[in-house]
């Protein structure tokens, strides 16, 4: 059974301040996706990870993965308010080749204060 | 490009009775996936709809049904309503073959008392 467990659960950062979620899952799972949520809002796709060794970078956020440690990471560098929200890791169960789920973390919710 | 739509934003029914949402895909994709997110938690995967029949499924009693039309809309109904359904229901559209990712809609507000 695929689990995915993100941590911390709840951050709270200063402006300007560099950080790190993390996200471990416990099965092989070969592609892993970090998601923006808003309260009250929808889930904003932040990055697809497809492959070991993969990173991502958009603004001040970077992602990447390692399939041999089953990790990901979220970096987040010199943090502003606009980036308060909960962001989600989920990694994708694999269903004989084609679309398979997403099996998500609990969510960190990140606060950022001046 | 329309993304995913879904209706209506906010339903509030009683215990006991029956409620059907509804999704209508990104144009373009097939597939069409539904989620449960509970508040304060990530979202939980219910059932996945593929050329009209359900494909994968969740672990989510039979109270929780689904369709899928011909033109990739999906319905998702669950019967006898208890005040733990109360969630956001999130639908998510993409290709079943891969490689190009999910797109979620901005969800049903689902509030049972």
């Amino acid at each position: 059974e695929l689990k995915v467990e993100q941590n911390p659960l709840f951050l709270s950062m200063q402006e300007g301040k560099n950080y790190t979620i993390y996200c471990n899952y416990s099965t092989t799972s070969d592609r892993l996706y970090w998601y923006r949520q808003d309260p009250g809002k929808s889930l904003e796709s932040l990055f697809v990870l497809l492959s070991n060794g993969a990173v991502k970078q958009e603004g001040r956020l970077m992602a990447s993965l390692d399939t041999k440690a089953r990790l990901s990471t979220l970096h987040i560098t010199a943090a502003v308010h606009d980036l308060s929200a909960t962001y989600f890791c989920a990694a994708e169960l694999n269903y004989g080749g084609s679309q398979g789920n997403l099996i998500f973390g609990k969510g960190t919710k990140l606060s950022v204060k001046p | 490009d329309a993304g995913v739509t879904q209706s209506p934003t906010h339903l509030i029914k009683t215990r006991g009775q029956q409620v059907t949402l509804r999704c209508s895909p990104k144009s373009g994709h097939d597939t069409v996936s539904w989620y449960q997110q509970a508040l304060g938690q990530g979202p939980q995967f219910i059932f996945q709809y593929y050329e009209e029949e359900e494909r994968q499924r969740g672990n989510f009693p039979d109270r929780f049904s689904g369709h899928q039309f011909p033109n990739y809309s999906s319905e998702l109904n669950v019967n006898a309503l208890l005040l733990g359904d109360s969630a956001l229901y999130l639908c998510a559209s993409s290709l079943v073959f891969r490689g190009r990712g999910y797109t979620f809609g901005s969800g049903t507000r689902l509030t049972v008392v």
